[in-house]
């Protein structure tokens, strides 16, 4: 079955330190891979995703992941972080073939940004 | 615009007893989902509908289960002789066309089964 792996449960950083959650997928074939971010009180709302192309994606509020296919894995980095990057992050893959219609997520990790 | 609406925003209930969860897509968007999430587990798909087509039950857990979406909008999830480990917060996404599409989620359902 699919899955994606979210190592990092709970993050804790001082802002200005960089940022980097770790992703892996399972899947073997052409995969579409999304961040989703959840900010305290706030909806899920989509980070950044990559479907083809340039391996190195670029999101919102600075936030970028990288598709390394060899390595299965689609990691969240950011620079530096700031107080309001504090929220849930989750990880989630599409395999597009087949009949394969539902976004698995990962667990999420927890980024506590601290003054 | 309005965004994805759920409703009720919490709901507590006793074991044994039905519950409907209710969704309001954006308006437009022919793909809705429901997903749940648990304490300290990712989000779980549930169900999936898309237009017309026969939905994705794939992911409901048991046939206590069930959802429907009428006239391609608004949808409805049944739990039926609910359980404690049925206690998540049940969110729902809507997209334009299909499961690669940017999903727009809700506020959730926090459903508490004492």
């Amino acid at each position: 079955a699919q899955s994606v792996s979210q190592h990092n449960h709970h993050v804790i950083l001082s802002e200005a330190a960089s940022l980097e959650l770790g992703c892996n997928y399972s899947y073997g074939g052409t995969v579409n891979l999304f961040w989703y971010v959840q900010y305290p009180g706030q909806h899920l709302q989509l980070l950044l995703k990559y479907f083809s192309g340039d391996p190195l994606v670029k999101g919102i509020k600075g936030f970028e992941a990288e598709f390394i296919k060899s390595k299965f894995s689609f990691n969240l980095r950011k620079p530096s972080v700031q107080w309001s990057d504090t929220a849930e992050y989750f990880c989630a893959a599409l395999a597009p073939t087949g009949t394969a219609s539902k976004l698995t997520f990962g667990t999420g990790t927890r980024l506590q940004v601290t003054l | 615009g309005a965004g994805v609406s759920q409703s009720p925003s919490n709901k507590v209930t006793e074991k044994g007893k039905d519950v409907e969860l209710r969704c309001d897509p954006i308006s437009g968007h022919t793909a809705l989902y429901w997903y749940r999430q648990s304490l300290g587990q990712g989000l779980e798909f549930l169900i999936y509908f898309q237009g017309n087509s026969a939905p994705d039950k794939s992911g409901l857990p048991s046939d206590r289960f069930s959802a429907e979406r009428t006239g391609g909008s608004v949808s409805t999830l049944t739990i039926q002789r609910t359980q404690q480990e049925d206690s998540a917060v049940y969110l729902c996404a809507s997209s334009l066309i299909g499961p690669g599409d940017t999903q727009y989620f809700g506020p959730g359902t926090r459903l508490t089964v004492l």
